[in-house]
């Protein structure tokens, strides 16, 4: 059982370097999120979709771009990397919005950015 | 202001004890959630309530919609229950989550 997949679960970069890390799930879900999450702070959202085709920001969108051409996918870009954005990021999804559903969390992705 | 409170935020218990992890949220919510985070970052949700109370193993977890409070209860805990615990409120309006900042719980053997 895949769920939800995080790609990569390491990375560093330099700052002004761009990247995407990409999020799969394999349970057709349609909300999909992306947060991070920073010492001593809740998770933050940065963007979710509530379906193909559909985004919209969260608390933190800065620097941050989504798109969700399909329903398994929901790649996360970070345009030009800053040191603010070294953080850990999860995907999650769920069947539809949250208010009512579980929802399944990828494995993390743990980004610094130097 | 954070809407979803946490406490404590750290918590050390000796293995069989019995815990308590308390959260209170400043929204109207149509649920609450409790979230297992272990070392190496893996989330897992544990419960979905949205009144009373539920169990599952050694877990329990309530419920009070009045008093805005849910509580997560471990009973006989032991050393793999250490983990970060968090819990996050769905609002009635919008379709997100916020989350609390979390406890984290170590189980001396």
């Amino acid at each position: 059982n895949a769920g939800v997949t995080q790609t990569p679960k390491f990375q560093v970069l330099k700052t002004g370097q761009s990247m995407t890390l990409q999020c799969a799930q394999d349970m057709n879900h349609e909300y999909m999120s992306w947060y991070r999450q920073d010492p001593g702070m809740g998770l933050r959202l940065i963007h979710y979709s509530v379906g193909a085709g559909i985004t919209d920001q969260g608390e933190v969108p800065n620097g941050y771009n989504v798109s969700r051409s399909t329903t398994e996918d929901f790649p996360l870009r970070l345009l030009s990397a800053a040191p603010s954005q070294t953080s850990v990021y999860f995907c999650a999804s769920s069947p539809t919005a949250p208010p009512g559903n579980t929802i399944y969390f990828g494995e993390g992705s743990w980004l610094t950015v130097v | 202001k954070n809407e979803v409170e946490q406490s404590p935020q750290n918590l050390t218990a000796q293995e069989g004890e019995f815990i308590t992890i308390n959260c209170s949220y400043s929204v109207g919510i149509s649920a609450l959630h409790w979230l297992q985070q272990h070392p190496g970052g893996g989330i897992v949700s544990l419960f979905m309530l949205s009144s009373g109370k539920k169990k599952h193993g050694r877990l329990i977890a309530t419920i009070n919609i009045q008093e805005k409070h849910s509580s997560l209860h471990i009973t006989a805990s032991h050393p793999r229950d250490s983990a970060v615990y968090i819990c996050a409120a769905s609002d009635n309006y919008g379709q997100n989550f916020v989350f609390g900042p979390g406890t984290r719980l170590s189980v001396l053997p």
